[in-house]
């Protein structure tokens, strides 16, 4: 079975400052990564997406960038945190060609202070 | 980015009764349509999707109603029980396309 994993759970960070946040995906080989942001009460925004090692395709600008170092692991980071960015990011996978079904790790809690 | 509206924006039932969420889009390319509900302080999950190629999906007491021609469907939940209040997100994404678009969710309350 397939497992996803997110760190860390939850984040407070100082605005201005660096953030990295990470996710694993186990099971499952070439995977569909995805990362989206949702803020309290508020939809799924996608932020980007890989369907590859090494590449990485961004969907909303928000001074956010994302990398795929290896198969199963999906980074998001950021060099300077805006108070906006404030929220709950959520890492998900897909199989196959296409978006389909999609199925997402636990999150993390983002607080920009 | 094409949308998908989604209402109500909040609904309530009763114990037992069906509750009916809607979803409606305009991108005619979209060939996926999934429902995920997502529990307070929990992450989304998939709770069931369909294709065009059919105009109904069930799973147990839940339910995709698909009408291609008015660009429209809906999620029954019959029997509601209060462990189904939640916020349920539709969503649709053309085929080969890694981009679904979300709509703003359905926050529902079942009443015991």
């Amino acid at each position: 079975a397939q497992t996803i994993h997110q760190w860390p759970v939850a984040e407070i960070k100082a605005v201005g400052s660096p953030l990295s946040l990470g996710c694993t995906i186990k099971g499952k080989s070439s995977p569909n990564l995805y990362w989206y942001w949702q803020a309290t009460g508020g939809t799924l925004q996608q932020l980007f997406y890989s369907i590859t090692v090494g590449q990485v395709e961004s969907v909303v600008q928000l001074n956010l960038s994302a990398s795929r170092p290896k198969d199963d692991q999906f980074i998001l980071s950021t060099e300077k945190l805006l108070l906006s960015h404030s929220g709950f990011y959520l890492c998900a996978w897909s199989p196959g060609l296409g978006g389909g079904e999609q199925y997402f790790g636990p999150g993390t809690r983002l607080t920009v202070l | 980015q094409q949308q998908v509206r989604q209402s109500p924006q909040s609904l309530t039932v009763w114990e037992g009764e069906t509750a009916i969420l809607n979803c409606s889009y305009e991108d005619s390319t979209f060939d996926y349509f999934p429902w995920y509900h997502q529990f307070p302080g929990e992450s989304p999950a998939l709770l069931i999707a369909i294709r065009p190629v059919s105009n109904k999906k069930e799973d147990g007491r839940f339910t995709i109603f698909f009408n291609k021609r008015e660009k429209k469907f809906s999620l029954h939940i019959a029997d509601s029980q209060p462990g189904d209040s939640a916020t349920y997100f539709c969503a649709a994404s053309p085929g080969g396309n890694y981009k679904p678009t979300f709509g703003k969710g359905t926050s529902l309350v079942v009443h015991p």
